[in-house]
């Protein structure tokens, strides 16, 4: 079955500083990818998409994840934290051809220091 | 605007009870999801539905029912048989195929 894997359930930027959010799936087959950021005691918000074409993804906030299909990887990266990007990220994964449900990572709750 | 609104905000039940949260969309989405989220867990399927009037199982669904009588609508009743159910539930809808979730805002069950 498919799964997905989030390294750091907590990682610690300073402002300013770049952003990596580790993410790797388990499908041979490269599956749909995708981010969500969550701020506290709210939903969860799309990021970025992965679907086919161009394996760098840009997305909302200035966030973008690229598709690495050798490292079955999608890694999610900012240049320049800003407070405001402190909140708990997910990566997802659905499998080509199936209808679509998604399978969770357990989640990175990012933290911005001054 | 189209989305997705989850009622109430912040639900306490008694020890017993059974309580329904509710979630509507106006997305015209065909496909709807509840998860329950709990610290350091990440987000677990509970039940979902692909099409009116049929719903499927997740990973956690004892003590949890849905119905799913309109498109729009998911409601999920919470019932005494979940012995745990304090968390954060997130519905979820979405169209058919590989695009990804349009999130409710949520609904936080404190058991008192």
């Amino acid at each position: 079955a498919q799964s997905v894997t989030q390294l750091g359930s907590h990682v610690s930027v300073s402002e300013g500083a770049l952003v990596l959010l580790r993410c790797n799936y388990s499908s041979s087959v490269p599956p749909y990818l995708f981010w969500y950021v969550q701020y506290p005691n709210q939903g969860l918000q799309l990021l970025l998409k992965y679907t086919t074409g161009a394996t760098l993804v840009k997305g909302i906030n200035g966030f973008e994840a690229e598709f690495k299909k050798s490292e079955t990887s999608f890694h999610l990266t900012k240049p320049s934290a800003h407070m405001s990007d402190a909140a708990e990220y997910f990566c997802a994964v659905s499998d080509r051809g199936s209808q679509g449900n998604l399978i969770f990572g357990k989640g990175t709750k990012l933290s911005v220091k001054p | 605007d189209g989305g997705i609104t989850q009622s109430p905000k912040y639900l306490f039940r008694k020890e017993g009870q059974n309580v329904t949260l509710s979630c509507e969309q106006n997305l015209n989405h065909d496909a709807m999801y509840w998860y329950r989220q709990d610290p350091g867990q990440g987000l677990r399927l509970i039940y979902y539905s692909q099409i009116v009037n049929d719903f499927q199982k997740g990973d956690i669904a004892e003590g949890y029912s849905v119905s799913r009588e309109k498109k729009e609508s998911f409601p999920l009743t919470v019932t005494s048989a979940q012995k745990n159910p304090t968390a954060f539930y997130l519905c979820a809808s979405s169209i058919q195929g590989n695009y990804g979730y349009t999130f409710g805002s949520g609904t936080r069950l404190t058991v008192v």
